[in-house]
């Protein structure tokens, strides 16, 4: 079993949409969790990291829900320019653990 | 502006070739990280680095090795290309808590 699983997707919403992204962890080891963007033919980037609390950056939200083992990804009132593939990562240790990834394609 | 650069954006190797893809950050990272991305499949670690001459195993390392002499330099190796590895490389250099891609390598070996 996968240490980071998520729902492949495709996702495609309409412009203006607010969808959710869930991701499960199964080692309970990593203290950080972090949401990262990859864009078609292009390396991964920081999107936001995820805490206990929740967090938000604009339109993102993000959730860690330490018990029931997940993060979750909202984005809201979502732009074409979002589509992209969202990858979900945790931090064991020194080492960076990735999700498949998560297709989203925003529609005109 | 952070940096991490490959040496190449696109390589075709024949089978049986030895392959080297280069990896030079300009952070200062200790940390170091080579991956391959294949589509369902996600990134999967092959080996890194936590410093100069070291080097640990990742999930994937088979047919694979590395070497870090200088810290910010991270060589990935392939002995002798096989068609199954071909695939979209991607090193990263890290700190304590954000990783740093390059533009990866889409390697094709024939």
């Amino acid at each position: 079993r996968k240490e980071v699983e998520q729902d492949p997707g495709p996702f495609n919403v309409p412009e203006g949409a607010t969808v959710a992204f869930n991701c499960t962890y199964s080692n309970s080891a990593s203290q950080s969790f972090f949401w990262y963007r990859q864009d078609c033919r292009k390396e991964p980037k920081l999107l936001m990291s995820v805490y206990s609390s929740g967090n938000e950056d604009g339109r993102f939200t993000a959730q860690l829900n330490r018990a029931s083992q997940y993060i979750s990804l909202l984005i809201r009132d979502s732009k074409l320019s979002d589509s992209a593939t969202y990858l979900c990562v945790g931090l064991y240790g020194q080492n960076f653990v990735f999700g498949p990834g998560t297709r989203l394609s925003v529609l005109p | 502006d952070v940096k991490v650069t490959q040496s190449s954006r696109y390589l075709v190797k024949r089978t049986g070739e030895k392959v080297f893809l280069e990896c030079v950050q300009d952070m200062d990272h200790e940390n170091m990280f080579w991956y391959r991305q294949d589509p369902g499949l996600g990134l999967r670690l092959i080996y890194f680095s936590y410093d100069v001459k070291m080097k640990e195993k990742g999930d994937i390392p088979e047919g694979y090795s590395v070497s870090r002499e200088k810290k910010e330099r991270f060589s990935l190796i392939l002995e002798s290309a096989s068609t199954n590895q071909t695939s979209m490389y991607l090193c990263a250099s890290s700190s304590p808590i954000e990783a740093f891609f390059g533009q990866g390598t889409r390697l094709t070996v024939v």
